[in-house]
C-alpha cells in the first residue's frame, strides 16, 4: 500500500502558542488530502482538507499548506487550547479513489 | 441527524469465537471501510466496498469477513482464525467526492 508518515510523533506546546504538524506522503497520484483528529477512545474527526490545485487553506484557527513539490503537507493550528490535545493524522487519496492511506499520527499535549 | 454508528462500544470475545461488529451509516454514502487501529499505532485497512453485494480486501484482511447486502449496513465479523484480535476497530463511510466520516470505534478485547 502507499505510504504516509509523519515527521514526528508527538508534539508538546504551551497553551496560546502555535502548533505545526507535518506529514510526507509518497503518492504523487494523491490529489486530496484530509487531516483528521482523534480523541482519546474515539473515531477520527475531520478538521480540514485541501485539494492539489490548492497550497493553501484555511478554517477556523487552522491552515492546511501543501507542497506538491516535495509532497509534503502541514497542519498549523493558531492558539492552541488544551482542547486541542489528542493525535493528529494526515490522510490521503484521489479525490474520486475508494482508498484513503493515514499516517502514523502525531499526539499533541498542550501544556496549560 | 446523518452519521455512522458503530456498536458496541465495547466487545470481549473468548477464544476461539467468532464476534460480529456492526456498522450502520444514514449518509447515503456508497463506500464503506473497517480499520483497526492498534495502540500508538496508525490506521490500517481491513476490508472496503464501494457498493451493495461488492467488497475488496485491504492490508490486513486475515481473519476477518465482511458482507454488504444493505448500502447502509457494513458488519465486521472477527473470526477465531484471527489470533491476534484485541484492537480498536473503526468504520468509516465517503461519499462522491467527500472526506471519509468516522464512527466512534469498538473496542474488542479478548478474554
Amino acid at each position: 500500500g502507499e505510504s504516509v508518515g509523519l515527521h514526528l510523533p508527538t508534539l508538546s506546546v504551551q497553551e496560546g502558542d502555535n502548533s505545526i504538524i507535518n506529514c510526507a506522503y509518497s503518492n504523487s497520484a494523491s490529489d486530496y488530502f484530509i487531516w483528521y483528529k482523534q480523541e482519546s477512545g474515539k473515531g477520527p474527526q475531520f478538521i480540514i482538507d485541501i485539494r492539489s490545485n490548492m497550497d493553501k487553506r484555511q478554517g477556523q484557527r487552522v491552515t492546511v499548506l501543501l507542497n506538491k513539490t516535495v509532497k509534503h503537507l502541514s497542519l498549523q493550528i493558531a492558539a492552541t487550547q488544551p482542547g486541542d490535545s489528542a493525535v493528529y493524522f494526515c490522510a490521503e487519496t484521489h479525490y474520486t479513489g475508494n482508498q484513503f492511506y493515514f499516517g502514523t499520527g502525531t499526539s499533541l499535549t498542550v501544556i496549560p | 441527524d446523518g452519521g455512522i454508528t458503530q456498536s458496541p462500544k465495547y466487545l470481549f470475545r473468548k477464544e476461539g469465537q467468532n464476534v460480529t461488529l456492526s456498522c450502520e451509516q444514514n449518509l447515503n454514502h456508497d463506500a464503506m471501510y473497517w480499520y483497526r487501529q492498534d495502540p500508538g499505532q496508525g490506521l490500517r485497512l481491513i476490508y472496503y466496498s464501494q457498493i451493495v453485494n461488492d467488497f475488496q480486501k485491504g492490508d490486513i484482511a486475515e481473519g476477518y469477513s465482511v458482507s454488504r447486502e444493505k448500502k447502509e449496513s457494513f458488519p465486521l465479523t472477527v473470526t477465531s482464525a484471527q489470533k491476534n484480535p484485541t484492537a480498536f476497530y473503526l468504520c468509516a463511510s465517503r461519499g462522491m467526492n467527500t472526506e471519509a466520516f468516522f464512527g466512534q470505534g469498538t473496542r474488542l478485547t479478548v478474554v
